[in-house]
């Protein structure tokens, strides 16, 4: 299985300020045919279903504020959010899709300094 | 609109049997697969079981935690996908969240559907 670990575990950020979440897992998602890296990453408010944020590391889901990025390649990706604001605070996840068994990282929680 | 709704949860002894449905609406069924992604309470999000329609027929792909004990189906006449969920254990308490993935064979969950809550205690 591949094993997905982000870091860290927790993070806190002032408003306005860059959040930096970072996911590497066990062997490389990328799939060297089309060249993509078979890696999401979701958000999870309290009381909620996880909401899809990037795809393919680094493509933005569409209604998604520009403010989160995705970035990385084969074994290290980063999810940033540029100018935290307070409705990010939230659970976020990274997860491979690369092949089954799916797995996600343990999860970064993100709160506000 | 996508919309994920599922029902079936409750509470259940060790070693008993619930099946869980999950109805789709808002796009084409049967063109994409669909997985089933637990969450214990407090915990992160474990992927438990997909339906995907690759491999010339569709092919089933279980969590090992699950199984044997758990299977997977879908009716795309009726737009539902299952979970028949046998031999629980209390490590099977969690929210159980039906997920649209983004292709019919491998791909990222784009929609989740609110969950239902499955309790395993006696």
């Amino acid at each position: 299985d591949i094993v997905m670990t982000q870091s860290p575990d927790s993070l806190a950020v002032s408003l306005g300020e860059r959040a930096t979440i970072n996911c590497k897992s066990s062997q490389s998602v990328l799939y060297s045919s089309n060249n993509k890296n078979f890696l999401a990453w979701y958000q999870q408010k309290p009381g909620q279903p996880p909401k899809l944020l990037i795809y393919w590391a680094s493509t933005r889901e569409s209604g998604v504020p520009d403010r989160f990025s995705g970035s990385g390649s084969g074994t290290d990706f980063t999810l940033t959010i540029s100018s935290l604001q307070a409705e990010d605070v939230a659970v976020y996840y990274c997860q491979q899709y690369y092949t089954t068994p799916y797995t996600f990282g343990q999860g970064t929680k993100l709160e506000i300094k | 609109e996508v919309q994920l709704v599922e029902s079936g949860g409750g509470l259940v002894q060790p070693g008993g049997s619930l099946r869980l449905s999950c109805a789709a609406s808002g796009f084409t069924f049967s063109n994409y697969a669909m997985s089933w992604v637990r969450q214990a309470p407090g915990k992160g999000l474990e992927w438990v079981s997909a339906s995907t329609l690759g491999g010339g027929g569709g092919t089933t792909y279980y969590a090992d935690s699950v199984k044997g004990r758990f299977t997977i189906s879908r009716d795309n006449s009726k737009n539902t996908l299952y979970l028949q969920m046998n031999s629980l254990r209390a490590d099977d308490t969690a929210v159980y969240y039906c997920a649209k993935d983004s292709t019919d064979f491998y791909g990222y969950f784009d929609y989740w559907g609110q969950g239902t809550l499955v309790t395993v205690s006696s």
